[in-house]
C-alpha cells in the first residue's frame, strides 16, 4: 500500500480563489509528521508547511493551511487567494522514524495551474 | 547562506560510465539523504545517512553506492550507469527534530 496518496494529478484554480490539494497517508508510527513542498518549473523544492501528529491545531503559514484530520488520515493543503506564482507541482510527504533517522516519503504530486 | 550544495547541476553519461554526485551542507545537520525524481513518481529515497559513518538503504538503492565522508558531505556514486538511472537527483539534509528537510537544487542526469 502506498504511504502517501495524492489523488489529483492536476488541478486548475482561478486567480484569487482558494484551492484544496488532497493528501492521505498510511503509517503505524504514532509520532509522524506531514509536510507540503512546492516545486516550481525551475525545479527547486520549497518547504511550505509542517504538521506534527501530536499537534492539536491545524498548521498555518501565511496563505497556506493544512487541514489535518487524524482519524481520516488526511492532510490536505489549502491555498487561499491563489496567485499566478502558485502554479507549480505540490508534493505531500510524511516523516517516519527509520533506522536511526527520520525518513521522508513523498506522494506523486499534484500539478496546480492558476488561471488569470 | 549556502544551505545544501549539489554538484554538478547537469551531467550526460554513456551507459557503463561511472560518476559521483557530490553534496555538502553547512547547517550542521546529522541526517542527509539522496532522492531521485522521475516523471509521475514523486521523489523516491535512494539512500540516507543518520549520522557521520552510517548509511542505510532507502526505497530504490540498486545501482548506487553512497559515502558519508564527514558530517558535511554525502556523495552518491553510480558505478556503471544505466539508462534507467536517467533522472533528477536531489540531496537533502535535516536536523534531529525531523521537522523539515532542506533540499539542494538538484542534478539532472541523462544516461545514453
Amino acid at each position: 500500500a502506498q504511504k502517501i496518496t495524492q489523488t489529483q494529478p492536476g488541478m486548475f484554480v482561478q486567480e484569487k480563489e482558494a484551492v484544496t490539494l488532497d493528501c492521505t497517508y498510511d503509517t503505524s508510527d504514532p509520532s509522524y509528521g506531514l509536510f507540503w513542498y512546492k516545486q516550481p518549473s525551475s525545479g527547486e523544492m520549497i518547504f511550505l508547511i509542517y504538521q506534527g501528529s501530536y499537534d492539536q491545531q491545524n498548521a498555518t503559514e501565511g496563505r497556506y493551511s493544512l487541514n489535518f484530520q487524524k482519524a481520516r488520515k488526511s492532510a490536505n493543503l489549502v491555498i487561499s487567494a491563489s496567485q499566478l506564482g502558485d502554479s507549480a507541482m505540490y508534493f505531500c510527504a510524511m516523516r517516519e522514524r527509520g533506522a536511526g533517522s527520520y525518513q521522508l516519503t513523498f506522494g506523486k504530486g499534484t500539478k496546480l495551474s492558476v488561471i488569470p | 547562506n549556502a544551505g545544501v550544495t549539489q554538484t554538478p547541476k547537469f551531467q550526460v553519461l554513456k551507459t557503463g560510465q561511472s560518476m559521483t554526485l557530490q553534496c555538502a551542507q553547512d547547517m550542521n545537520h546529522n541526517s542527509m539523504y539522496w532522492y531521485r525524481q522521475d516523471p509521475g513518481m514523486g521523489l523516491r529515497l535512494i539512500y540516507y545517512s543518520a549520522s557521520e559513518g552510517t548509511t542505510d538503504k532507502g526505497e530504490v538503492p540498486n545501482g548506487y553506492n553512497v559515502s558519508r565522508l564527514n558530517k558535511r558531505e554525502f556523495s552518491l556514486r553510480l558505478e556503471s550507469a544505466a539508462p534507467s538511472q536517467t533522472s533528477v537527483y536531489f540531496c537533502a539534509s535535516g536536523g534531529q527534530g525531523g521537522e523539515k528537510l532542506f533540499f539542494g537544487s538538484g542534478t539532472q542526469l541523462s544516461v545514453l
